[in-house]
Protein backbone atom coordinates (compact mmCIF):
# COMPACT_ATOMS: atom_id res chain seq x y z
CA UNK A 1 0.00 0.00 0.00
CA UNK A 2 1.44 3.44 -1.05
CA UNK A 3 2.23 5.52 1.61
CA UNK A 4 4.09 9.27 1.94
CA UNK A 5 5.08 10.93 4.72
CA UNK A 6 6.39 14.49 4.83
CA UNK A 7 9.25 15.66 7.14
CA UNK A 8 11.01 19.22 7.95
CA UNK A 9 10.97 21.91 10.30
CA UNK A 10 7.95 22.69 11.76
CA UNK A 11 9.29 26.86 12.14
CA UNK A 12 10.56 28.54 9.81
CA UNK A 13 11.83 32.26 10.13
CA UNK A 14 10.66 34.96 7.56
CA UNK A 15 12.67 35.17 4.52
CA UNK A 16 14.24 32.10 5.43
CA UNK A 17 13.75 29.36 2.84
CA UNK A 18 10.95 26.50 3.94
CA UNK A 19 12.38 22.81 3.02
CA UNK A 20 10.52 19.24 3.29
CA UNK A 21 10.79 16.10 2.27
CA UNK A 22 8.24 13.77 1.17
CA UNK A 23 9.19 10.19 1.27
CA UNK A 24 7.66 7.29 -0.56
CA UNK A 25 7.24 3.61 0.47
CA UNK A 26 5.13 0.96 -0.91
CA UNK A 27 5.37 2.21 -4.76
CA UNK A 28 7.70 3.50 -6.92
CA UNK A 29 8.44 7.24 -7.52
CA UNK A 30 9.87 6.37 -11.26
CA UNK A 31 6.37 4.47 -11.93
CA UNK A 32 5.09 5.60 -15.57
CA UNK A 33 1.62 8.30 -15.51
CA UNK A 34 2.19 9.29 -11.73
CA UNK A 35 3.53 12.66 -10.42
CA UNK A 36 4.43 13.53 -7.56
CA UNK A 37 2.76 16.83 -5.82
CA UNK A 38 2.60 19.31 -2.92
CA UNK A 39 -0.16 21.51 -1.89
CA UNK A 40 -0.54 23.58 1.11
CA UNK A 41 -3.83 24.79 3.22
CA UNK A 42 -3.30 27.84 5.79
CA UNK A 43 -4.91 26.89 9.38
CA UNK A 44 -8.80 27.10 8.59
CA UNK A 45 -8.59 27.88 4.98
CA UNK A 46 -8.51 26.16 1.45
CA UNK A 47 -6.46 24.34 -0.61
CA UNK A 48 -3.52 25.76 -2.78
CA UNK A 49 -1.61 24.07 -5.35
CA UNK A 50 2.23 23.93 -5.12
CA UNK A 51 3.67 21.77 -8.03
CA UNK A 52 3.84 18.66 -8.95
CA UNK A 53 7.15 16.40 -10.66
CA UNK A 54 7.66 13.77 -12.51
CA UNK A 55 10.93 11.47 -11.92
CA UNK A 56 12.37 12.47 -14.88
CA UNK A 57 12.72 16.49 -13.68
CA UNK A 58 9.50 17.67 -15.28
CA UNK A 59 7.88 20.63 -13.00
CA UNK A 60 4.33 22.10 -13.24
CA UNK A 61 4.36 24.72 -10.80
CA UNK A 62 1.61 27.30 -9.32
CA UNK A 63 2.15 30.11 -11.44
CA UNK A 64 1.69 32.35 -7.96
CA UNK A 65 4.09 30.76 -6.49
CA UNK A 66 6.68 29.62 -9.52
CA UNK A 67 9.58 32.30 -8.49
CA UNK A 68 10.18 30.94 -5.01
CA UNK A 69 8.84 27.35 -5.38
CA UNK A 70 12.10 24.33 -6.49
CA UNK A 71 10.51 20.52 -6.31
CA UNK A 72 12.87 18.19 -7.01
CA UNK A 73 12.99 14.21 -6.80
CA UNK A 74 15.47 11.47 -5.33
CA UNK A 75 14.15 8.61 -7.00
CA UNK A 76 17.12 6.49 -5.62
CA UNK A 77 16.11 7.44 -1.91
CA UNK A 78 12.38 7.69 -3.41
CA UNK A 79 11.95 11.09 -1.89
CA UNK A 80 10.75 13.99 -3.34
CA UNK A 81 11.09 17.52 -1.96
CA UNK A 82 10.10 21.16 -1.91
CA UNK A 83 12.34 24.47 -1.37
CA UNK A 84 9.86 27.55 -0.47
CA UNK A 85 12.43 30.70 -0.26
CA UNK A 86 11.61 34.24 1.21
CA UNK A 87 8.67 33.00 3.58
CA UNK A 88 6.28 35.31 5.20
CA UNK A 89 3.35 34.70 7.77
CA UNK A 90 1.09 33.94 4.93
CA UNK A 91 3.26 30.50 4.25
CA UNK A 92 2.09 29.13 7.66
CA UNK A 93 -0.05 26.43 6.46
CA UNK A 94 -0.45 22.59 6.87
CA UNK A 95 1.85 21.06 4.05
CA UNK A 96 1.05 17.85 2.29
CA UNK A 97 2.73 15.72 -0.63
CA UNK A 98 0.52 13.67 -2.80
CA UNK A 99 0.84 11.73 -6.08
CA UNK A 100 -1.01 12.73 -8.70
CA UNK A 101 -2.23 10.24 -11.21
CA UNK A 102 -1.98 11.44 -15.20
CA UNK A 103 -3.13 10.24 -17.34
CA UNK A 104 -4.67 7.86 -15.07
CA UNK A 105 -7.80 5.57 -15.40
CA UNK A 106 -10.64 7.09 -18.26
CA UNK A 107 -7.71 9.71 -19.19
CA UNK A 108 -8.54 11.42 -16.15
CA UNK A 109 -5.82 13.79 -13.72
CA UNK A 110 -6.49 13.43 -9.75
CA UNK A 111 -4.51 13.38 -6.62
CA UNK A 112 -4.85 9.98 -5.30
CA UNK A 113 -2.55 9.06 -2.37
CA UNK A 114 -1.97 11.95 0.20
CA UNK A 115 0.74 12.39 3.13
CA UNK A 116 -0.86 13.07 6.61
CA UNK A 117 0.32 16.79 6.27
CA UNK A 118 2.85 18.57 7.94
CA UNK A 119 2.25 22.12 9.77
CA UNK A 120 4.79 24.62 8.93
CA UNK A 121 5.12 28.09 10.89
CA UNK A 122 6.94 31.07 9.89
CA UNK A 123 7.52 33.53 12.62
CA UNK A 124 10.32 34.87 14.09
CA UNK B 1 -6.09 30.61 -14.33
CA UNK B 2 -9.56 28.75 -13.75
CA UNK B 3 -11.29 29.76 -10.76
CA UNK B 4 -13.85 27.09 -9.05
CA UNK B 5 -16.31 28.66 -7.41
CA UNK B 6 -18.35 25.96 -5.59
CA UNK B 7 -22.10 27.07 -3.40
CA UNK B 8 -23.11 26.27 -0.76
CA UNK B 9 -20.19 27.21 1.54
CA UNK B 10 -21.97 25.56 3.87
CA UNK B 11 -24.91 22.79 3.35
CA UNK B 12 -26.72 22.26 6.60
CA UNK B 13 -28.94 19.05 6.20
CA UNK B 14 -29.94 15.93 8.43
CA UNK B 15 -28.83 12.48 7.86
CA UNK B 16 -30.66 10.30 5.28
CA UNK B 17 -31.26 13.65 3.31
CA UNK B 18 -29.57 13.94 -0.13
CA UNK B 19 -27.08 16.38 -0.83
CA UNK B 20 -26.39 18.51 -3.91
CA UNK B 21 -22.83 20.42 -4.04
CA UNK B 22 -22.17 22.88 -7.30
CA UNK B 23 -18.26 23.47 -8.55
CA UNK B 24 -18.54 26.24 -11.27
CA UNK B 25 -15.88 26.77 -13.70
CA UNK B 26 -14.99 30.25 -14.64
CA UNK B 27 -14.19 28.66 -18.19
CA UNK B 28 -14.85 25.39 -19.77
CA UNK B 29 -13.22 22.15 -18.43
CA UNK B 30 -12.17 18.70 -19.71
CA UNK B 31 -14.47 15.86 -17.40
CA UNK B 32 -10.86 14.09 -17.91
CA UNK B 33 -9.54 17.04 -15.41
CA UNK B 34 -12.17 17.42 -12.54
CA UNK B 35 -12.31 15.73 -8.96
CA UNK B 36 -13.75 15.51 -6.07
CA UNK B 37 -12.18 15.48 -2.49
CA UNK B 38 -13.66 14.57 1.12
CA UNK B 39 -11.92 16.43 4.12
CA UNK B 40 -12.34 15.63 7.47
CA UNK B 41 -10.86 17.90 10.59
CA UNK B 42 -7.47 16.92 11.03
CA UNK B 43 -6.69 14.58 8.16
CA UNK B 44 -5.45 14.57 4.70
CA UNK B 45 -8.29 15.03 1.68
CA UNK B 46 -8.80 11.66 0.30
CA UNK B 47 -10.31 11.40 -3.53
CA UNK B 48 -13.85 10.62 -3.49
CA UNK B 49 -14.37 11.23 -7.85
CA UNK B 50 -11.96 11.65 -10.56
CA UNK B 51 -12.84 12.38 -13.89
CA UNK B 52 -15.61 14.21 -12.86
CA UNK B 53 -17.99 10.94 -12.29
CA UNK B 54 -16.08 7.92 -11.76
CA UNK B 55 -16.07 6.80 -7.80
CA UNK B 56 -12.42 6.49 -6.21
CA UNK B 57 -11.81 2.68 -4.67
CA UNK B 58 -13.34 1.65 -1.93
CA UNK B 59 -15.80 5.41 -2.56
CA UNK B 60 -19.87 4.18 -1.51
CA UNK B 61 -22.02 4.34 -4.28
CA UNK B 62 -24.24 7.09 -2.65
CA UNK B 63 -21.75 9.33 -3.80
CA UNK B 64 -22.00 10.41 -7.46
CA UNK B 65 -20.46 13.00 -9.75
CA UNK B 66 -21.69 14.46 -12.66
CA UNK B 67 -21.61 17.49 -14.82
CA UNK B 68 -19.78 19.06 -17.85
CA UNK B 69 -18.24 22.39 -19.65
CA UNK B 70 -18.45 24.98 -16.48
CA UNK B 71 -20.80 23.07 -14.34
CA UNK B 72 -19.78 19.86 -12.23
CA UNK B 73 -22.16 18.61 -9.15
CA UNK B 74 -21.01 16.10 -6.36
CA UNK B 75 -24.33 14.36 -5.24
CA UNK B 76 -24.79 12.52 -2.09
CA UNK B 77 -27.97 10.40 -2.22
CA UNK B 78 -28.69 9.44 2.05
CA UNK B 79 -26.37 11.23 3.87
CA UNK B 80 -24.82 9.45 6.82
CA UNK B 81 -23.31 10.50 9.61
CA UNK B 82 -19.74 10.25 8.49
CA UNK B 83 -20.30 11.99 5.65
CA UNK B 84 -20.22 15.35 7.27
CA UNK B 85 -16.88 17.02 6.19
CA UNK B 86 -15.83 19.49 3.83
CA UNK B 87 -15.71 18.75 -0.03
CA UNK B 88 -13.28 20.13 -2.57
CA UNK B 89 -13.70 20.56 -6.37
CA UNK B 90 -9.83 20.59 -8.61
CA UNK B 91 -9.19 20.98 -11.99
CA UNK B 92 -6.40 20.29 -13.79
CA UNK B 93 -6.78 21.82 -17.11
CA UNK B 94 -5.25 24.80 -16.59
CA UNK B 95 -2.50 24.67 -14.03
CA UNK B 96 -4.43 23.09 -11.01
CA UNK B 97 -6.89 24.91 -8.80
CA UNK B 98 -9.39 24.45 -6.06
CA UNK B 99 -12.57 25.30 -5.03
CA UNK B 100 -13.15 26.65 -1.85
CA UNK B 101 -15.03 24.52 -0.67
CA UNK B 102 -18.45 23.51 0.77
CA UNK B 103 -18.72 22.36 4.38
CA UNK B 104 -21.34 19.79 5.15
CA UNK B 105 -22.89 19.85 8.56
CA UNK B 106 -25.38 18.36 10.74
CA UNK B 107 -28.79 19.94 10.80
Amino acid sequence: QLQLQESGPGLVKPSETLSLTCTVSGGFITSDNYYWGWIRQPPGKGLEYIGIIYYSGSTFYNPSLKSRVTISVDASKTQFSLKLTSVTAADTAVYYCARFVGPGMNGAYYFDNWGQGTLVSVSS
Amino acid sequence: EVVLTQSPGTLSLSPGERATLSCRASRSVSTNFLAWYQQKPGQAPRLLIYGASSRATGIPDRFSGGGSGTDFTLTITRVVPEDFAVYYCQQYGSSCTFGQGTRLEIK
